[in-house]
């Protein structure tokens, strides 16, 4: 069974540029999840959603950011303007929900310049 | 205060030896306790899940829980360059399945 696929693996692009990533969660999976992970800030929840409905979006950063899960296969994270500070990985994981293991993507290597 | 906390190490062992981690948090609510492998330039892995006091062990590693004291450390036996990596720590701290992780624990194993 693949895992959790996410694209494009790496991204470079300049600043003011809209970058969208995408995810496609184990097929199965109820629940996804948007990480972004840096040096500095660790690993952080961005949005969760919960059969295809975003459940916190607490972590989302600002206005800039935005998710959608249009259907159980597949959700993507939008970025507009792109800005340097949001270089960073950013990683999709899923799980079905009473099991609670959460399984990561490969992620996505954002630079912005 | 961060709500999972991890010392960042490097926690640098000797190949054989045993590798201690821990982890405190803030939320004295929290239920389900995790702990994840990232290897540089990999994507987490989880490699021990606990939800009550005690130890819980799975071949070389060993999970441990006090909630009393709201810590969770792991224990690697017979440490393994291949263990070398970053531990991560993470709760879920309410009825969702949201999971909030420590910063990382960066382990080297020397062989």
């Amino acid at each position: 069974d693949a895992g959790v696929i996410q694209s494009p693996r790496h991204e470079v692009t300049e600043m003011g540029q809209e970058v969208t990533l995408r995810c496609k969660p184990i097929s199965g999976h109820n629940s996804l999840f948007w990480y972004r992970q840096t040096m500095m800030r660790g690993l952080e929840l961005l949005i969760y959603f919960n059969n295809n409905v975003p459940i916190d979006d607490s972590g989302m950063p600002e206005d800039r950011f935005s998710a959608k899960m249009p259907n159980a296969s597949f959700s993507t994270l939008k970025i507009q303007p792109s800005e340097p500070r949001d270089s960073a990985v950013y990683f999709c994981a899923s799980t079905l929900g009473q099991e609670e293991t959460q399984y990561f993507g490969p992620g996505t290597r954002l630079l912005v310049l | 205060q961060k709500e999972v906390e991890q010392n960042s190490g490097p926690l640098s062992v000797p190949e054989g030896a045993i590798a201690s981690l821990n982890c405190t948090y803030s939320d004295r609510g929290s239920q389900s306790f995790f702990w994840y492998r990232q290897y540089s330039g990999k994507s987490p892995e989880l490699i021990m899940s606990i939800y009550s006091n005690g130890d819980k062990e799975d071949g070389r590693f060993t999970a441990q829980l006090n909630k009393a004291s709201q810590y969770v450390s792991l224990l690697i036996r017979d440490s393994q360059p291949s263990d070398s990596a970053t531990y991560l720590c993470a709760v879920r701290m309410d009825s969702s399945y949201k999971l909030i992780f420590g910063s990382g624990t960066r382990l080297l194993v020397r062989p």
